[in-house]
């Protein structure tokens, strides 16, 4: 059972750098989302989707893109890599909002020097 | 954004002590309380998902209780032992999760 793949697990950027972090669900979830992890501020959600072709910001997006072309797939863009961006992501997914859990990737640690 | 507070932010137990700690939310607008378990290393995995007021859950030896109308959730571990040391975050289920800071419970063997 794979359940939520991400990928890179680990990656490095220089300041101004762009890149994707890839993440995938195989349990046919309409709902997926994007967290970072900041010390002691536990999880915030920088974008959400409801389904393939809709998007919504979360509570810290400034810097982030996100789109939804399949159900399977939402991938995090990076677009002009900021130190303050090093963090720990998650991708989750859940059958619906309201009263099922959500279901965690294994995380991407992405450090920008 | 939701205000979800979690206390304490952290706590060590001594192995077979029981303990318990507390999620804060918002009364108003309520669809749901969620409760994950957070280990070193690892990825948050879903403990409950609450509901209706008066919830209780139970899965081994945590358990959980809810009031929504007063905007709180109690999280217990009876009997505490060393593999249930985690982070125990809390998250507010508006349409969105919002998620507390967690607390951090190391056991003392």
């Amino acid at each position: 059972n794979a359940g939520v793949t991400q990928t890179p697990k680990f990656r490095i950027l220089k300041i101004g750098q762009s890149m994707t972090l890839q993440c995938t669900q195989d349990m046919n979830h309409n709902y997926m989302y994007w967290y970072r992890q900041d010390p002691g501020m536990g999880l915030k959600l920088i974008y959400y989707s409801v389904g393939a072709g809709i998007t919504d910001k979360g509570e810290v997006p400034n810097g982030y893109n996100v789109s939804r072309s399949t159900t399977e797939d939402f991938p995090l863009r990076l677009e002009l890599a900021a130190p303050s961006q090093t963090s720990v992501y998650f991708c989750a997914s859940s059958h619906e909002a309201d009263n099922q859990p959500q279901h965690f990737g294994d995380g991407t640690r992405l450090s920008i020097l | 954004i939701l205000n979800v507070e979690q206390s304490p932010q952290s706590l060590h137990v001594q192995e077979g002590d029981s303990t318990n700690f507390t999620c804060s939310f918002p009364s108003s607008n309520f669809y749901a309380l969620h409760w994950y378990r957070w280990e070193t290393a690892k990825s948050p995995e879903a403990l409950f998902v609450m509901t209706l007021n008066g919830d209780e859950k139970k899965k081994g030896r945590i358990s959980a209780t809810l009031n929504t109308k007063e905007g709180y959730s109690y999280l217990y571990i009876k009997g505490s032992q060393p593999e249930d040391s985690a982070t125990y975050l809390c998250a507010f289920n508006d349409y969105k999760l919002s998620f507390g800071a967690g607390t951090t419970v190391t056991v003392r063997a």
